[in-house]
């Protein structure tokens, strides 16, 4: 089954080191890749996507994430965390089709300490 | 200009009633999906919609679940004689197209308690 796995469930960091957040997809055939962030009690925003188009995408809030085809993974970070990035993230991938439905990582539980 | 709505934003049934969940994607969204956010499952997908027709219903849990949309616009899932495991977060996306590679965006969601 077409599914995606983030490795971690919670990761802790201090403000001002840097963040990764690690994700690997299965590997059918070339996948839509994002990633979501939601903070508590808010909806899910997209951070960034993978398209095909460069391997190292930039998304929102000085995040980003490479696509490396051979480890199959599209790990997220970002150079240095601040208090506001504490959220859960979710890594996620889409196989087209005729549904273009998502497929969601089981998430990681960001905390940044002080 | 205005992103996704749902309504209500937060429901408490009792176990065995129906229950109606709403959602307003964003204007001129032809593609609108349905999700569930539990605690035991995750995030997984419930079905989709491109204008009226819902070509994917494949992530429906049971016939207890059902939806429907309206005019290429405002969808309604139903939840007939709920059960505790139906409590979650129901969360509603569009997109333009539903194609490959677009954004979906998401509205804030329902929660849903059954008791």
């Amino acid at each position: 089954a077409q599914s995606v796995t983030q490795l971690d469930s919670h990761v802790s960091v201090s403000e001002g080191t840097p963040v990764l957040l690690r994700c690997n997809y299965s590997s059918s055939y070339s996948p839509s890749l994002f990633w979501y962030v939601q903070h508590p009690n808010k909806g899910l925003q997209l951070l960034l996507k993978y398209t095909s188009a460069a391997t190292l995408v930039k998304g929102i809030n000085g995040f980003e994430a490479e696509f490396k085809k051979s480890e199959t993974s599209f790990h997220l970070t970002k150079p240095s965390a601040h208090m506001s990035d504490a959220a859960e993230y979710f890594c996620v991938v889409s196989y087209g089709g005729a549904t273009n439905k998502l497929i969601f990582g089981t998430g990681t539980l960001l905390a940044v300490q002080p | 200009g205005a992103g996704v709505s749902q309504s209500p934003s937060n429901k408490v049934t009792e176990k065995g009633k129906d229950v109606e969940l709403r959602c307003d994607p964003i204007s001129g969204h032809t593609a609108l999906y349905w999700y569930r956010q539990s605690l035991g499952q995750g995030l997984e997908f419930l079905i989709y919609f491109q204008g009226n027709s819902a070509p994917d219903k494949s992530g429906l849990p049971s016939d207890r679940f059902s939806a429907e949309r309206t005019g290429g616009s405002v969808s309604t899932l139903t939840i007939q004689r709920t059960q505790q495991e139906d409590s979650a977060v129901y969360l509603c996306a569009s997109s333009l197209e539903g194609r490959i590679q677009e954004t979906q965006y998401f509205g804030p969601g329902t929660r849903l308690l059954v008791l």
